[in-house]
């Protein structure tokens, strides 16, 4: 079974460049989560989605934070403009809809604002 | 042991040796503990379950215990192998509310 789909694997790029991260979650999963890990801060959820709707983005650190969710099979986070604070790995992870499920997590994506 | 907080703890262990991964959560209210396990340039992986009516579950090499009381988790690897060398996570749910401790890494000593 293809599990959480990141891309791109690595991104680097200038500060004050729009970056766009995706994601393609498992199929059947409803619920969609945006990490980003960094050494400092360990593993920090940004926002999650369930059914495509955004149900907690409390973890967004900035207005320059954007995640859309267009439909159940594709996710976005956008940083525009980016800074080089935001160097991290991101992650996605997808879970059933169901109560007592792990999470699964993609590969992520380690960007790097210079 | 490890803590929702913002160090990371080590542990080296001899291979073939059994490895104990410790965890503190802090919300009384959570009822749902998973294991991951994340290497290096990967995301983290499921490695075990268990929910707050139960205190032990076993799996395939790995066992977790649940203290509510004290509000503990652990992770048991028997016979631990070179490929278990990796970061160990622990996280908690409740309802809708998710966390994620800082993880532990363990090195296995061949």
């Amino acid at each position: 079974d293809a599990g959480v789909i990141q891309s791109p694997r690595h991104e680097v790029t200038e500060m004050g460049q729009e970056v766009t991260l995706r994601c393609k979650p498992i199929s059947g999963h409803d619920y969609l989560f945006w990490y980003r890990q960094t050494m400092m801060r360990g593993l920090e959820l940004l926002i999650y989605f369930n059914n495509n709707v955004p149900i907690d983005d409390s973890g967004m650190p900035e207005d320059r934070f954007s995640a859309k969710m267009p439909n159940a099979s594709f996710s976005t986070l956008k940083i525009q403009p980016s800074e080089p604070r935001d160097s991290a790995v991101y992650f996605c992870a997808s879970r059933e809809d169901s109560s007592n499920q792990p999470q699964h997590f993609g590969d992520g994506t380690r960007l790097s604002i210079l | 042991g490890e803590s929702v907080g913002l160090h990371l703890p080590t542990l080296s262990v001899q291979e073939g040796d059994n490895s104990i991964i410790n965890c503190a959560y802090s919300n009384s209210a959570s009822d749902y503990f998973i294991w991951y396990k994340q290497e290096s340039g990967k995301g983290p992986q499921f490695i075990i379950d268990i929910r707050s009516n139960m205190d032990k579950r076993q799996g395939q090499r790995v066992t977790v215990l649940l203290n509510k009381t004290v509000k503990h988790l652990s992770l048991q690897i028997a016979a631990t192998q070179p490929g278990d060398s990796a970061v160990y996570f622990c996280a908690e749910e409740a309802g809708n509310q998710f966390y994620f401790g800082t993880g532990t890494s363990l090195t296995v000593i061949p």
